[in-house]
């Protein structure tokens, strides 16, 4: 199995500012990452797909960089709604798996 | 629009058989995948299960054994079935769509918490 490990764990930043969460493949998946994020008492929602496509309704504040094995997420001018926690998922080969989970938190 | 709901009993014992339901709506099972994907307390996501859209089936080999999963395109329902169930197998169970081809979720349901205690 593909193990996918995000760092860092947690992250507090301030509205405003930009941050960048890192997810790296145990070996190449290609172009083929995806990036969600979970708030409690909501569906988990897909940002992210094959690396770097914003799906449709995500604002380009969210965008996605890498290939091969080194992957980031990058949120620029954070709003008070992006605090929650963010996954990155293969999705290049059967089982597809998840990384650790990174907690943004407000300063 | 696209919805997805997981049901299932809540608390169950240990060895048993659980049942999870989830209803989608807003698109067709003919046309779209759907997986089970879960989350211990406190830990990350697991992929487990999932139906494609021509009724074909895969497994996360880590669990495979002790999973069924299927589908009753009638109700627009997605079943899943985890038997001899382990304290380890508490965690929030999510149904989730894919499309064809696709392996990454783009629509979820809210989660359907699962206890395995005596």
């Amino acid at each position: 199995d593909v193990q996918m490990t995000q760092s860092p764990y947690n992250l507090a930043a301030s509205p405003g500012e930009s941050v960048s969460i890192n997810c790296k493949a145990s070996k190449s998946i290609s172009k083929y990452l995806a990036w969600y994020q979970q708030k409690p008492g909501k569906a988990n929602k897909l940002l992210i797909y094959d690396g770097s496509t914003l799906q449709s309704g995500i604002p380009s504040r969210f965008s996605g960089s890498g290939s091969g094995t080194d992957f980031t997420l990058t949120i620029r001018s954070l709003e008070p709604e992006d605090f929650g926690l963010y996954y990155c998922q293969q999705h290049n080969e059967y089982p597809w798996t998840f990384g650790g989970g990174t907690k943004l938190e407000l300063k | 629009q696209v919805q997805l709901k997981e049901s299932g009993p809540g608390l169950v014992q240990p060895s048993r058989t659980l049942s999870l339901t989830c209803t989608v709506s807003g698109f067709s099972l003919t046309s779209y995948g759907v997986s089970w994907v879960r989350q211990p307390p406190g830990k990350g996501l697991e992929w487990i299960a999932a139906i494609w859209s021509g009724g074909s089936t895969d497994y996360n080999s880590a669990l495979k054994s002790r999973l069924s999963i299927s589908r009753d395109t009638s109700k627009s329902q997605v079943l899943l079935k985890i038997n001899s169930l382990q304290t380890e197998d508490t965690a929030m169970y999510f149904c989730a769509r894919s499309r064809p081809y696709y392996w990454y979720f783009d629509f979820w349901g809210p989660g359907t918490m699962v206890t395995v205690s005596s």
